[in-house]
């Protein structure tokens, strides 16, 4: 029983590279999200997917986008990557609200330059 | 609009008994929950209050007083493994579920 995943764990992209964070759980949690937390700062709330096949924006979700792939795999895409996005991103699932136990990935750890 | 505010850094003694105090604004409230989280790891599922009290597991409790938009971590018999960041968090009884909002952690540390 691995939890939550999160590939890559670390990455270095250029300006205006794209690339996809991967994200699976393994416990059958019907609610997924991805935040972000940049440097001393709490989490913050990019794309949230109540179930498969819904997302939702969530507090800042310019310059992203999801894909809820099936039950276990939410990944989260970055276009055209820009230095404002470099940051810690962590994946985390949940049993349905309003319960918010949520279970977190390691993290992948993201520079842009 | 939603918010929390909760001390950004406090500093104990080992052995001790240290409180976390964190105030909230939503325009709604279901729950307020703590997650705790190591230098370089991620966040791990603490405690979750959604009714007035106290709610215990171990040597760490939490408190939530929902008429006073308040609520706190309570540490007991603190241990060095203890330091960490320590977040509260709500989720707003919005139109939106995806209304989830972090702290910004207090960054608790230990004295021998």
């Amino acid at each position: 029983n691995a939890g939550v995943t999160q590939t890559p764990k670390f990455q270095v992209l250029k300006t205006g590279q794209s690339m996809t964070l991967q994200c699976a759980q393994d416990m059958n949690h019907n609610s997924m999200y991805w935040y972000r937390q940049d440097p001393g700062m709490g989490l913050r709330l990019i794309y949230y997917s109540a179930s498969e096949g819904t997302t939702d924006k969530g507090e800042v979700p310019n310059g992203y986008n999801v894909s809820r792939l099936n039950k276990r795999e939410f990944s989260l895409r970055l276009e055209s990557a820009a230095p404002s996005q470099t940051s810690v991103y962590f994946c985390a699932s949940s049993v349905a609200p309003p319960r918010d136990e949520q279970y977190f990935g390691p993290g992948t750890r993201l520079t842009v330059t | 609009g939603q918010s929390l505010e909760q001390p950004s850094e406090v500093t104990a003694v080992e052995g001790a008994i240290v409180q976390i105090n964190c105030t909230y604004q939503t325009s709604g409230f279901y729950g307020l929950s703590w997650y705790q989280q190591h230098d370089g790891g991620a966040p791990t599922f603490l405690s979750y209050n959604a009714l007035d009290g106290l709610e215990e597991t171990g040597r760490f409790s939490s408190f939530l007083s929902r008429s006073d938009s308040y609520g706190y971590l309570l540490l007991q018999e603190l241990q060095m493994k203890d330091s960490a960041s320590y977040f509260c968090a709500v989720r707003d009884r919005g139109s939106s579920a995806s209304k989830i909002i972090f702290g910004s952690g207090t960054r608790l540390s230990i004295r021998p």
